[in-house]
Protein backbone atom coordinates (compact mmCIF):
# COMPACT_ATOMS: atom_id res chain seq x y z
CA UNK A 1 0.00 0.00 0.00
CA UNK A 2 1.10 2.86 -1.17
CA UNK A 3 2.12 5.72 1.45
CA UNK A 4 3.11 9.21 2.37
CA UNK A 5 4.57 11.07 5.68
CA UNK A 6 4.69 14.67 5.95
CA UNK A 7 6.81 16.29 9.00
CA UNK A 8 6.55 18.31 10.59
CA UNK A 9 2.62 18.95 11.14
CA UNK A 10 2.70 22.62 11.53
CA UNK A 11 5.56 24.93 11.35
CA UNK A 12 5.65 28.66 12.48
CA UNK A 13 7.85 30.58 10.91
CA UNK A 14 9.18 34.22 10.99
CA UNK A 15 8.81 36.39 7.85
CA UNK A 16 11.95 35.84 5.84
CA UNK A 17 13.00 32.97 7.90
CA UNK A 18 13.86 30.26 5.48
CA UNK A 19 13.16 26.27 5.84
CA UNK A 20 12.09 22.84 4.66
CA UNK A 21 9.32 20.64 4.90
CA UNK A 22 9.64 16.99 4.11
CA UNK A 23 7.24 14.37 2.21
CA UNK A 24 8.52 10.81 3.01
CA UNK A 25 7.65 8.44 0.70
CA UNK A 26 6.72 4.46 -0.03
CA UNK A 27 5.01 3.60 -3.91
CA UNK A 28 5.00 0.89 -5.88
CA UNK A 29 5.66 2.23 -9.10
CA UNK A 30 6.38 5.93 -8.62
CA UNK A 31 4.59 7.76 -11.51
CA UNK A 32 5.16 11.13 -9.73
CA UNK A 33 4.96 13.25 -6.39
CA UNK A 34 3.10 15.95 -6.77
CA UNK A 35 3.03 18.89 -4.03
CA UNK A 36 -0.08 21.26 -3.42
CA UNK A 37 -1.36 24.42 -1.37
CA UNK A 38 -4.63 24.61 0.37
CA UNK A 39 -6.06 27.85 2.22
CA UNK A 40 -8.61 27.80 4.27
CA UNK A 41 -11.95 27.07 2.76
CA UNK A 42 -10.54 26.10 -0.68
CA UNK A 43 -9.52 23.30 -2.58
CA UNK A 44 -6.08 22.31 -2.89
CA UNK A 45 -3.83 24.50 -5.95
CA UNK A 46 -1.47 22.73 -7.65
CA UNK A 47 2.24 23.54 -7.22
CA UNK A 48 4.76 21.14 -9.16
CA UNK A 49 4.80 17.63 -10.26
CA UNK A 50 8.24 15.70 -9.68
CA UNK A 51 8.83 12.69 -11.67
CA UNK A 52 12.16 11.20 -10.86
CA UNK A 53 14.97 11.31 -8.23
CA UNK A 54 16.91 14.63 -8.84
CA UNK A 55 14.70 16.28 -10.07
CA UNK A 56 13.88 20.05 -8.99
CA UNK A 57 11.11 22.88 -9.88
CA UNK A 58 10.83 26.40 -8.93
CA UNK A 59 8.35 28.82 -8.54
CA UNK A 60 8.96 31.97 -6.97
CA UNK A 61 10.13 31.85 -3.18
CA UNK A 62 9.40 27.85 -3.74
CA UNK A 63 11.88 24.63 -4.77
CA UNK A 64 10.75 20.97 -4.59
CA UNK A 65 13.32 18.05 -4.92
CA UNK A 66 13.14 14.76 -5.39
CA UNK A 67 14.90 11.91 -3.62
CA UNK A 68 14.12 7.30 -4.13
CA UNK A 69 13.05 8.39 -0.78
CA UNK A 70 11.36 11.10 0.08
CA UNK A 71 10.73 15.59 -1.50
CA UNK A 72 11.62 18.05 0.09
CA UNK A 73 10.19 21.77 -0.45
CA UNK A 74 12.18 24.20 0.56
CA UNK A 75 10.73 27.85 1.21
CA UNK A 76 13.56 30.73 1.05
CA UNK A 77 12.42 33.93 2.68
CA UNK A 78 9.06 33.43 3.00
CA UNK A 79 5.79 35.98 3.27
CA UNK A 80 3.33 36.03 5.12
CA UNK A 81 1.18 35.36 2.08
CA UNK A 82 3.01 31.50 1.94
CA UNK A 83 1.34 30.74 4.73
CA UNK A 84 -0.87 27.93 4.20
CA UNK A 85 -1.53 23.90 4.45
CA UNK A 86 1.20 22.36 2.27
CA UNK A 87 -0.05 18.61 0.80
CA UNK A 88 2.18 16.02 -1.03
CA UNK A 89 0.90 13.21 -2.73
CA UNK A 90 2.42 10.53 -4.71
CA UNK A 91 0.82 8.51 -7.95
CA UNK A 92 1.92 4.94 -7.96
CA UNK A 93 1.58 2.45 -10.76
CA UNK A 94 -2.26 1.86 -10.22
CA UNK A 95 -2.68 5.85 -11.40
CA UNK A 96 -4.11 5.89 -7.41
CA UNK A 97 -2.98 9.82 -6.01
CA UNK A 98 -2.25 8.76 -2.53
CA UNK A 99 -2.24 12.04 -0.51
CA UNK A 100 -0.22 13.19 3.02
CA UNK A 101 -2.16 14.87 5.60
CA UNK A 102 -0.19 17.89 5.23
CA UNK A 103 2.27 20.26 7.15
CA UNK A 104 0.21 23.79 8.10
CA UNK A 105 2.84 26.47 7.47
CA UNK A 106 2.54 29.98 9.59
CA UNK A 107 4.64 33.14 8.69
CA UNK A 108 4.65 35.89 11.33
CA UNK A 109 5.04 39.15 10.10
CA UNK B 1 -12.90 30.13 -17.44
CA UNK B 2 -14.88 28.85 -14.07
CA UNK B 3 -12.60 25.69 -13.61
CA UNK B 4 -14.09 23.28 -11.21
CA UNK B 5 -17.77 24.46 -9.83
CA UNK B 6 -19.26 22.68 -6.37
CA UNK B 7 -22.24 23.09 -5.45
CA UNK B 8 -23.70 23.23 -2.69
CA UNK B 9 -20.85 25.25 -0.18
CA UNK B 10 -22.74 24.12 2.66
CA UNK B 11 -25.55 21.77 3.47
CA UNK B 12 -26.70 19.89 6.32
CA UNK B 13 -28.41 16.43 6.05
CA UNK B 14 -30.49 14.23 8.77
CA UNK B 15 -28.90 10.76 8.87
CA UNK B 16 -31.06 8.98 6.17
CA UNK B 17 -31.42 11.57 3.85
CA UNK B 18 -30.05 11.72 0.61
CA UNK B 19 -28.55 14.09 -1.63
CA UNK B 20 -26.45 14.83 -4.81
CA UNK B 21 -22.99 16.92 -4.73
CA UNK B 22 -22.83 18.58 -8.25
CA UNK B 23 -19.31 19.20 -9.87
CA UNK B 24 -19.14 20.42 -13.20
CA UNK B 25 -15.77 21.59 -15.16
CA UNK B 26 -15.46 23.66 -18.36
CA UNK B 27 -11.77 22.68 -18.98
CA UNK B 28 -12.84 19.35 -21.09
CA UNK B 29 -10.91 17.27 -18.91
CA UNK B 30 -11.55 13.69 -19.06
CA UNK B 31 -10.57 12.80 -15.48
CA UNK B 32 -12.84 13.37 -12.66
CA UNK B 33 -12.78 12.26 -9.13
CA UNK B 34 -14.43 13.06 -5.82
CA UNK B 35 -12.30 13.22 -2.56
CA UNK B 36 -13.58 13.81 1.31
CA UNK B 37 -11.14 15.25 3.15
CA UNK B 38 -11.50 14.70 7.26
CA UNK B 39 -9.64 16.76 10.38
CA UNK B 40 -5.83 14.48 10.74
CA UNK B 41 -6.62 12.49 7.42
CA UNK B 42 -5.12 13.26 4.00
CA UNK B 43 -7.79 13.47 1.19
CA UNK B 44 -9.14 10.16 -0.09
CA UNK B 45 -10.33 9.02 -3.10
CA UNK B 46 -14.16 8.03 -2.88
CA UNK B 47 -14.99 7.34 -7.37
CA UNK B 48 -13.39 8.58 -10.23
CA UNK B 49 -14.15 9.02 -13.85
CA UNK B 50 -11.75 8.31 -16.75
CA UNK B 51 -14.24 9.42 -19.49
CA UNK B 52 -17.87 9.79 -20.28
CA UNK B 53 -19.91 6.51 -19.06
CA UNK B 54 -17.15 5.06 -17.26
CA UNK B 55 -16.69 4.93 -13.60
CA UNK B 56 -14.39 3.24 -10.84
CA UNK B 57 -14.55 2.96 -7.06
CA UNK B 58 -11.44 4.72 -5.40
CA UNK B 59 -10.59 3.72 -1.28
CA UNK B 60 -13.86 4.76 0.47
CA UNK B 61 -16.58 4.65 -2.06
CA UNK B 62 -19.06 2.29 -0.16
CA UNK B 63 -22.27 4.91 1.03
CA UNK B 64 -21.34 6.81 -2.12
CA UNK B 65 -22.74 6.47 -5.95
CA UNK B 66 -21.51 8.79 -9.36
CA UNK B 67 -22.60 8.87 -13.00
CA UNK B 68 -20.72 9.94 -15.75
CA UNK B 69 -22.80 11.04 -18.71
CA UNK B 70 -21.20 14.01 -20.03
CA UNK B 71 -17.29 14.67 -20.09
CA UNK B 72 -18.24 18.30 -17.75
CA UNK B 73 -20.43 17.21 -15.30
CA UNK B 74 -19.61 14.51 -12.40
CA UNK B 75 -22.21 13.94 -9.54
CA UNK B 76 -22.15 12.76 -6.03
CA UNK B 77 -24.59 11.04 -4.29
CA UNK B 78 -25.25 10.26 -0.77
CA UNK B 79 -27.84 7.20 -0.83
CA UNK B 80 -28.85 7.06 2.72
CA UNK B 81 -26.99 9.70 4.99
CA UNK B 82 -24.72 8.77 7.65
CA UNK B 83 -22.88 10.85 10.76
CA UNK B 84 -19.42 9.26 9.65
CA UNK B 85 -19.90 10.95 6.07
CA UNK B 86 -19.74 14.32 7.66
CA UNK B 87 -16.63 15.94 6.04
CA UNK B 88 -15.79 18.36 3.15
CA UNK B 89 -15.84 16.78 -0.02
CA UNK B 90 -13.76 17.96 -2.85
CA UNK B 91 -13.87 17.22 -6.49
CA UNK B 92 -11.15 17.12 -9.08
CA UNK B 93 -10.40 17.35 -12.65
CA UNK B 94 -7.32 16.62 -15.23
CA UNK B 95 -6.68 16.76 -18.74
CA UNK B 96 -5.30 12.70 -18.50
CA UNK B 97 -4.19 10.56 -15.38
CA UNK B 98 -2.06 9.24 -17.62
CA UNK B 99 0.28 12.22 -17.57
CA UNK B 100 -0.91 14.11 -14.72
CA UNK B 101 -1.06 17.66 -15.31
CA UNK B 102 -2.00 18.66 -12.11
CA UNK B 103 -5.45 18.50 -10.69
CA UNK B 104 -7.74 21.07 -10.48
CA UNK B 105 -9.99 20.90 -7.55
CA UNK B 106 -13.16 22.95 -6.48
CA UNK B 107 -13.42 24.90 -3.71
CA UNK B 108 -15.64 22.13 -1.56
CA UNK B 109 -18.83 21.37 -0.04
CA UNK B 110 -18.31 20.99 3.98
CA UNK B 111 -21.43 18.35 4.79
CA UNK B 112 -23.10 17.61 8.06
CA UNK B 113 -24.79 14.75 9.13
CA UNK B 114 -27.01 14.95 11.97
Amino acid sequence: EDQVTQSPEALRLQEGESSSLNCSYTVSGLRGLFWYRQDPGKGPEFLFTLYSAGEEKEKERLKATLTKKESFLHITAPKPEDSATYLCAVQGSNYKLTFGKGTLLTVNP
Amino acid sequence: NAGVTQTPKFQVLKTGQSMTLQCAQDMNHEYMSWYRQDPGMGLRLIHYSVGAGITDQGEVPNGYNVSRSTTEDFPLRLLSAAPSQTSVYFCASSYSRDRHYGYTFGSGTRLTVV
